[in-house]
């Protein structure tokens, strides 16, 4: 049973279209982080969150971080063809030190 | 800055090999950690450094696997032996400072392939 469970598992869009990805747990967290992972490459940070209800946008991504800090989504608007990737939630608890628990990711095409 | 440098980036070998990979992290960065990705069970710590002292290894899988840091530029996992079920991706990233905010860069990562 993965502590974190990320949704959709996979997702195929077409250029343009507006989505939606969640992170989801039954567990608090102190923070919680999500990251973007191209094939080939290592996961790259998009951004933190850390307080319950906070959003955060970076361009077309919109972050939300629950009111419990239980969950987070992310929002992408007008998806491009340069957002396909994986999308990993990672979180931590403020008295584990610096291990974080990844999910197992949402996998993303946006087709031209 | 070139980034976290791992090598090989690619790694073939028969089961009952040692098999070592390589990490540069990036200059200044006091953390150091390994991590192992498959498709079944996604990103998994199995053990990072703080200023080259190693400080959780719980998620080092068993006695086969070793790692050792012995200056702040250069650390390396060791799998002896090596076994099919370890295939998967290694990557190795690195942090600057405390705290489980502080951003992980990755390397592009080691994808080892057991036959």
């Amino acid at each position: 049973t993965q502590l974190l469970e990320q949704s959709p598992q996979f997702l195929s869009i077409q250029e343009g279209e507006n989505l939606t990805v969640y992170c989801n747990s039954s567990s608090v967290f102190s923070s919680l982080q999500w990251y973007r992972q191209e094939p080939g490459e290592g996961p790259v940070l998009l951004v933190t969150v850390v307080t319950g209800g906070e959003v955060k946008k970076l361009k077309r991504l919109t972050f939300q971080f629950g009111d419990a800090r239980k969950d987070s989504s992310l929002h992408i608007t007008a998806a491009q063809p340069g957002d396909t990737g994986l999308y990993l939630c990672a979180v931590s608890n403020a008295g584990n030190n610096r291990k974080l628990i990844w999910g197992l990711g949402t996998s993303l095409a946006v087709n031209p | 800055d070139a980034g976290v440098i791992q090598s090989p980036r690619h790694e073939v070998t028969e089961m009952g090999q040692e098999v070592t990979l390589r990490c540069k992290p990036i200059s200044g960065h006091n953390s150091l950690f390994w991590y192992r990705q498959t498709m079944m069970r996604g990103l998994e710590l199995l053990i990072y450094f703080n200023n080259n002292v190693p400080i959780d290894d719980s998620g080092m899988p068993e006695d086969r696997f070793s790692a050792k840091m012995p200056n702040a530029s250069f650390s390396t996992l060791k799998i002896q032996p090596s076994e099919p079920r370890d295939s998967a991706v290694y990557f190795c990233a690195s942090s600057r400072g405390q705290g489980s905010n502080t951003e992980a860069f990755f390397g592009q990562g080691t994808r080892l392939t057991v036959v």
